[in-house]
């Protein structure tokens, strides 16, 4: 009954591969969005979705392309990956009140690293 | 964007003792969190406080809204509070900036 659950947990790769990190939450959110998460443990938002409809898209590179089949997934593809994209990516949901963002709620990180 | 500052960025505590975090940020907000990052690197939500005190058991939380800062108490601390602490805020944007975290150390 884990609330946002991510995989996979941990992801090892080369450089220039292709794959993919799945979201789900059962939290009846209507919003879901991706951080990253640095060596440094600066953590910063990527991208958000609310109801399928992206509405925040950072300055990430085009490499990065999320994907919401439904409110309760987002999914983050990640293509010809390089070594700067080794950080840890979490996905996390809330709830909008009217304009208002409630409490969000982070899954357990997706751990990448690229060698 | 909104610049959140943490204070202080490094922490070690003698188990039972207790501390004040503090969060500070540039500009008016409508959303306040603070989260706890274990050893384990699970982020844990604390408190949604965009302004006035919460408290939930050992720990509590004030944020003055017109002073635009927040402070975190732990009372009484446990080995199991360390880790990091984060404080995250929004303004009408909907996206939240996390400031760069008060990392606690609680010794026996």
């Amino acid at each position: 009954d884990t609330a946002v659950s991510q995989t996979p947990k941990y992801l090892v790769t080369q450089m220039g591969n292709d794959k993919s990190i799945k979201c789900e939450q059962n939290l009846g959110h209507d919003t879901m969005y991706w951080y990253k998460q640095d060596s440094k443990k600066f953590l910063k938002i990527m991208f958000s979705y609310n109801n399928k409809e992206l509405i925040i898209n950072e300055t990430v590179p085009n490499r990065f392309s999320p994907k919401s089949p439904d409110k309760a997934h987002l999914n983050l593809h990640i293509n010809s990956l390089e070594l700067g994209d080794s950080a840890v990516y979490f996905c996390a949901s809330s709830q909008f009140s009217g304009h208002l963002q409630e409490t969000q709620y982070f899954g357990p990180g997706t751990r990448l690293l690229v060698l | 964007g909104i610049q959140v500052e943490q204070s202080p960025p490094d922490l070690i505590l003698q188990e039972g003792a207790n501390s004040t975090l503090r969060c500070n940020f540039s500009d008016s907000v409508n959303n306040l969190q603070w989260f706890h990052q274990n050893p384990w690197g699970q982020l844990i939500n604390l408190f949604y406080i965009p302004s006035g005190t919460k408290q939930n058991g050992r720990l509590s939380a004030t944020t003055v809204a017109t002073e635009r800062y927040s402070l975190l108490y732990i009372s009484s601390s446990q080995t199991t509070d360390s880790g990091v602490y984060f404080c995250a805020v929004a303004g009408t944007a909907s996206k939240l900036t996390f400031g760069t975290g008060t990392r606690l150390q609680v010794t026996l």
